[in-house]
């Protein structure tokens, strides 16, 4: 119930390429779903987030598309490039114990953008 | 703006010895603070959250604990590590929805 799956576990694409990271949940309760990017050694970086009352949000090179009858959440990278290359985890979050939120963690895709 | 500091950057330590780690968070009071720990090509397992000063849940049974001594302050602690406690140890400030990561700690055990 609390899972959240990412497919696929890793990607290559071309330099220019568009990436899709998907990613899919059974918990309605979940009401916040962010996006990282981790290089690796250091910590993940957010990158993009989005609430389940909107359909699509676009921050620069990246957009979130969410499906909330479908439970289901991607990410896209436009004219991807080399500097892309990273590990990119999908999360979703709950309320926790009444005052924090838990983030469940998909469980990441790594991405090669080659050039 | 906020930063979040983590301490030491690598570490290496025999098994049985003792273990603190910690993590600092700049330019904000009381925020929800977090421990994980990833292990290597996997995603990160929710360890420890904190909503206060001495206030700290545990996710995860485990010879691991932690302290928050002050509000901006949050250590990570072993009396005794154990092989399968090497790992990418990570801390993360939280504002309400949004949780911000440091950059971590790496931890060989010996």
């Amino acid at each position: 119930q609390q899972q959240v799956k990412q497919s696929p576990q890793s990607l290559i694409v071309q330099k220019g390429g568009i990436p899709i990271i998907n990613c899919a949940y059974e918990n309605t309760a979940f009401d916040y779903f962010p996006w990282y990017q981790q290089f690796p050694g250091k910590g993940p970086a957010l990158l993009i987030a989005i609430r389940p009352d909107v359909s699509e949000k676009k921050e620069g090179r990246f957009t979130i598309s969410f499906n909330k009858s479908a439970k289901q959440f991607s990410l896209h990278i436009m004219d991807s490039q080399p500097g892309d290359s990273a590990t990119y985890f999908c999360a979703a979050s709950i309320r926790y114990g009444g005052a924090t939120n838990k983030l469940i963690f998909g469980t990441g895709t790594l991405l090669a953008v080659q050039p | 703006s906020q930063t979040i500091h983590q301490w030491p950057a690598t570490l290496v330590q025999p098994v049985g010895s003792p273990l603190s780690l910690e993590c600092t968070v700049e330019g904000t009071s009381n925020p929800n603070l977090y421990w994980y720990r990833q292990a290597a090509g996997r995603g990160l397992q929710l360890l420890f959250y904190s909503v206060g000063i001495g206030q700290i849940s545990s996710e995860v049974p485990q010879n691991l604990s932690a302290s928050r001594p002050q509000d901006r302050q949050f250590i990570l602690s072993s009396k005794k590590l154990l092989l399968s406690d090497s790992g990418f140890y990570l801390c993360a400030w939280s504002p309400v929805y949004e949780q911000y990561f440091g950059p971590g700690t790496r931890l060989t055990v010996t």
